[in-house]
């Protein structure tokens, strides 16, 4: 079965301090990789995604994510945090066997405070 | 910029009634999504539209049905509310498989 597992409920980081939220997949075959992120009281935003090419993704706001195929994980990452950043961050994966619907399986969801 | 919105941000339903949720995209996008979003279970799919009067069930599609007379529009139905199914309810649209989906701001229900 394919799953998404976001590791950590909780990241604290301190301002101006790099950060890593992590995630792990299991998929058959080449995986479709997203990540989206949902301040409070409001819809996710997406803010990256690898389908294929270069490892390392580059998104909204600053953020990053890298893909490793051996380590079957797809972490997102920031050079230095800001106190704007604090959010509920959600990783997910298309589903490959889903035919037309392309959904995406989501992980749990991992919420990020950046302390000032 | 796309935009999806949702009729309600906050919605208070006694249990047996019918609720509806509506969902508006602008972007004439073919897919729309009906998820749930609660705490520790990350979002659960509900019902899938790939076209007009095209659905498919999601993973948790029980006690839910949708309707999609237009492109734009896709409504989720609660024929009977059950404290079960309070929830945050999120709308979804997106052009094809590989895209991004573009969520709607939610719809906080509470079913008592």
């Amino acid at each position: 079965a394919q799953s998404v597992a976001q590791p950590e409920d909780q990241v604290n980081v301190a301002e101006g301090n790099p950060l890593t939220v992590k995630c792990t997949y299991s998929v058959s075959g080449n995986p479709y990789l997203f990540w989206y992120v949902q301040y409070p009281n409001r819809g996710l935003q997406f803010l990256l995604k690898y389908i294929t090419g270069d490892n390392l993704v580059k998104g909204s706001y600053g953020f990053e994510a890298e893909f490793n195929k051996s380590q079957t994980s797809f972490h997102l990452k920031k050079p230095s945090a800001l106190v704007s950043d604090s959010a509920l961050y959600f990783c997910a994966v298309r589903d490959r066997g889903s035919g037309n619907t392309g959904k995406l399986i989501f992980g749990q969801g991992t919420t990020l405070q950046v302390k000032p | 910029d796309v935009k999806v919105t949702q009729s309600s941000r906050y919605l208070v339903k006694r249990t047996g009634e019918k609720v509806f949720l509506e969902c508006v995209q602008d972007m004439d996008h073919e897919n729309m999504f009906w998820y749930r979003q609660d705490p520790g279970l990350g979002l659960r799919l509900i019902y899938f539209s790939y076209d007009v009067k095209m659905k498919e069930k999601g993973d948790i599609p029980e006690g839910y049905s949708v309707s999609r007379e237009k492109k734009e529009r896709f409504s989720l139905i609660l024929e009977s509310a059950s404290t079960n199914q309070t929830s945050m309810y999120l709308c979804a649209s997106r052009t094809g498989t590989l895209d991004e989906q573009y969520f709607g701001p939610g719809t906080r229900l509470t079913v008592t």
